[in-house]
């Protein structure tokens, strides 16, 4: 069985300064993992993926992620945020053996204030 | 551009009902997903097809039924609907192969009465 935490439900910043979300798995396999955005109203995006490959992971926007064996965590980070950055994110594992079945953390809210 | 549609962005049902929600994707994708997302709790996966008329049951399929009659089109059925049922339902595809992206539909709002 796999499950996956994201350490906080609500992450506040302010624009210009570095953003971080947390997200810890556990899995009994080697797992892929994803990060997904959700903006307001819109459907889920990929940001990044780690397949194991390179562990620091860089997707779109700027956000880069690195994968951890020994700490069981993929922590999402991104030096400076912009006011486009709050969404809600989503730390996701699938593991290798779990055929299409992969499982989604609870969620961060980033909020950006100006 | 890949695109995943759902058919309905708002809908409003009474308990009882009998509920299909359509999801349709343009990628020929193999896999079709249905999950519905609560608010802290992430998505939670109802059931998935990985061919058609193929099915398996996700993490909380009771309740719920899938079709799966052609490969561009994953239908979730809500055969008696109930206020517990009141959620964000999500439709996603995705390619063959464990680390392909999923690919999401806007998403439709359920709420039973």
């Amino acid at each position: 069985a796999q499950s996956v935490t994201q350490l906080d439900s609500h992450v506040s910043v302010s624009e210009g300064t570095p953003v971080l979300l947390r997200c810890n798995y556990s899995s009994s396999y080697s797992p892929s993992l994803f990060w997904y955005v959700q903006h307001p109203n819109k459907g889920l995006q990929l940001l990044l993926k780690y397949t194991s490959a390179a562990t620091l992971v860089k997707g779109i926007n700027g956000f880069e992620a690195e994968f951890k064996k020994s700490e069981t965590s993929f922590h999402l980070t991104k030096p400076s945020a912009h006011m486009s950055d709050a969404a809600e994110y989503f730390c996701v594992v699938r593991p290798l053996a779990a055929g299409n079945k992969q499982t989604f953390g609870g969620g961060t809210r980033v909020l950006v204030k100006p | 551009d890949v695109k995943v549609t759902q058919s309905s962005r708002y809908l409003v049902k009474r308990t009882g009902e009998k509920v299909f929600l359509e999801c349709v994707q343009d990628m020929d994708h193999e896999n079709m997903f249905w999950y519905r997302q609560d608010p802290g709790l992430g998505l939670r996966l109802i059931y998935f097809s990985y061919d058609v008329k193929m099915k398996e049951k996700g993490d909380i399929p009771e309740g719920y039924s899938v079709s799966r009659e052609k490969k561009e089109r994953f239908s979730l059925i809500l055969e008696s609907a109930s206020t517990n049922q009141t959620s964000m339902y999500l439709c996603a595809s995705r390619a063959g192969g464990r680390n392909n992206e999923q690919f999401f539909g806007p998403g439709t709002r359920l709420t039973v009465l």
